[in-house]
């Protein structure tokens, strides 16, 4: 079946421990972003990788970083999470650019306190 | 601001009735896209639209595309309950502006009540 996977669905943590959520696609897609949805602002880009080795920032980049060592695999990394970085975070994929239509995960709700 | 703003921010109907959402966006665009979110879900792609296209359908869905205007509107006809949810539409600039990015509105949340 082709899917986005994020993990973990949920966590709940704590200032400055970092962590990692982990988003694997295994539709080949070259396209692949992480968004962050908040109440009343909608979904915002994070990080947007257009290829291996191949990351740009999006709108909100501050505090985040991506890494994309694999086709299938863009990891999103927080280093010392902070409370506002409590939100739902999406990743997903697409083939060729962001023109096409996105593939999305379930999402993964974070709350840091 | 948001590049697209989806009007009304709720919508609240009967089954069988029409549901129309309206989308506005600011700058020249690639394509549009609309997107369902069912609660605590990911969202899911509903069709797209090209900027040389002025009207699509899909099985319940019909978009509406007026470049002039900078606007668009999804309808679903004879709604069901299960089209309960929330509808973003998301405007993809020119491939030439940061590889075609995506940008969303803040959504339509759609209550049908059976």
């Amino acid at each position: 079946e082709a899917q986005v996977t994020q993990n973990p669905r949920y966590l709940i943590t704590v200032t400055g421990k970092k962590l990692t959520v982990t988003c694997s696609q295994n539709m080949n897609h070259e396209y692949m972003s992480w968004y962050r949805q908040d109440p009343g602002l909608g979904l915002r880009q994070i990080y947007y990788s257009m290829n291996v080795e191949v990351t740009d920032k999006g709108d909100v980049p501050e505090g985040y970083k991506v890494s994309r060592k694999e086709k299938r695999n863009f990891p999103l990394i927080l280093e010392s999470p902070s409370p506002n970085q409590t939100s739902l975070y999406f990743c997903a994929s697409s083939f060729g650019r962001a023109n096409q239509p996105q593939h999305f995960g379930d999402g993964t709700r974070l709350s840091i306190l | 601001s948001q590049q697209g703003e989806e009007d009304p921010q709720a919508l609240s109907i009967q089954e069988g009735e029409n549901a129309t959402m309206n989308c506005s966006y600011k700058t020249s665009i690639n394509n549009l896209q609309w997107y369902r979110q069912n609660s605590g879900r990911g969202l899911v792609h509903l069709i797209l639209i090209r900027s040389n296209e002025r009207e699509k359908h899909s099985g319940r869905l019909r978009v509406t595309l007026d470049t002039s205007k900078k606007s668009s509107s999804l309808l679903i006809t004879a709604s069901r309950a299960a089209d309960t949810a929330s509808y973003f539409c998301a405007t993809v600039l020119p491939i030439y502006n940061q590889g075609g990015k995506l940008i969303f509105g803040q959504g339509t949340e759609l209550s049908v009540k059976p």
